[in-house]
């Protein structure tokens, strides 16, 4: 069975400081991977994709970067933290002929300050 | 462009009832995928089902059942005989073939009292 792990599931840090959050996907090769981002009480926004090892795609600019190391392993970070980034980020997994039918992680919760 | 709007951003239903919670999208891609997600309280999203634009037929799993109305670019979820445990925000999501991007609507509440 597939699964997969977000870490860590909260993170309070102060504006200006880094931030590197992850996600691991286990019992799948091959995935696509996503980063989404979520606003308390609003919409998920997509930020990042990837197909293949070392490839990702930004969707939105804001001020993150992501990277794909491992074929099972998704990286979100910033070397510098703004308010605007406080919210839930989710990872998410999808087979590669089936975009749209996502598997989600548990989520990290950010709050800037 | 693509967008996917809910308007509905609460609902609510007794203990037993039918749930209909509706969804309109706009693409211009031929193929798409129109998909239904559930938010947990504690933040988890769960796949509910999915709609292929391809498929006339409405997709069922379940509970769970879709009113697809490709020519108005809407689809609703149908959840039969709704549960307290049903509870949480309703999520549809547009994907279309071309690209690896996925729009969500806002999300629409609910509540399902016993």
């Amino acid at each position: 069975a597939q699964t997969i792990h977000q870490w860590p599931v909260a993170e309070i840090k102060a504006v200006g400081s880094p931030l590197s959050l992850g996600c691991t996907i286990k019992g799948k090769s091959s995935p696509n991977l996503y980063w989404y981002w979520q606003a308390t009480g609003g919409t998920l926004q997509q930020l990042f994709y990837s197909i293949t090892v070392g490839q990702v795609e930004s969707v939105v600019q804001l001020n993150l970067s992501a990277s794909r190391p491992k074929d099972d392993q998704f990286i979100l970070s910033t070397e510098k933290l703004l308010l605007s980034h406080s919210g839930f980020y989710l990872c998410a997994w999808s087979l590669r002929g089936n975009t749209g039918q996502l598997y989600f992680g548990e989520g990290s919760k950010l709050t800037v300050l | 462009a693509q967008r996917v709007t809910q308007v509905q951003p609460t609902g609510s239903s007794q203990w037993g009832e039918e749930v209909t919670l509706d969804c309109s999208y706009e693409t211009s891609e031929y193929f798409y995928r129109i998909f239904w997600y559930r938010q947990l309280f504690s933040g988890e999203m769960v796949f509910l089902i999915y709609q292929p634009s391809f498929d006339t037929q409405n997709q069922r799993s379940g509970r769970y059942s879709v009113v697809f109305q490709k020519s108005f670019k809407s689809i609703s979820l149908v959840i039969s005989a709704s549960q307290p445990e049903d509870s949480g925000t309703y999520f549809c999501a547009l994907s279309a073939n071309s690209n690896n991007r996925i729009f969500f609507g806002d999300g629409t509440q609910l509540v399902v009292k016993p």
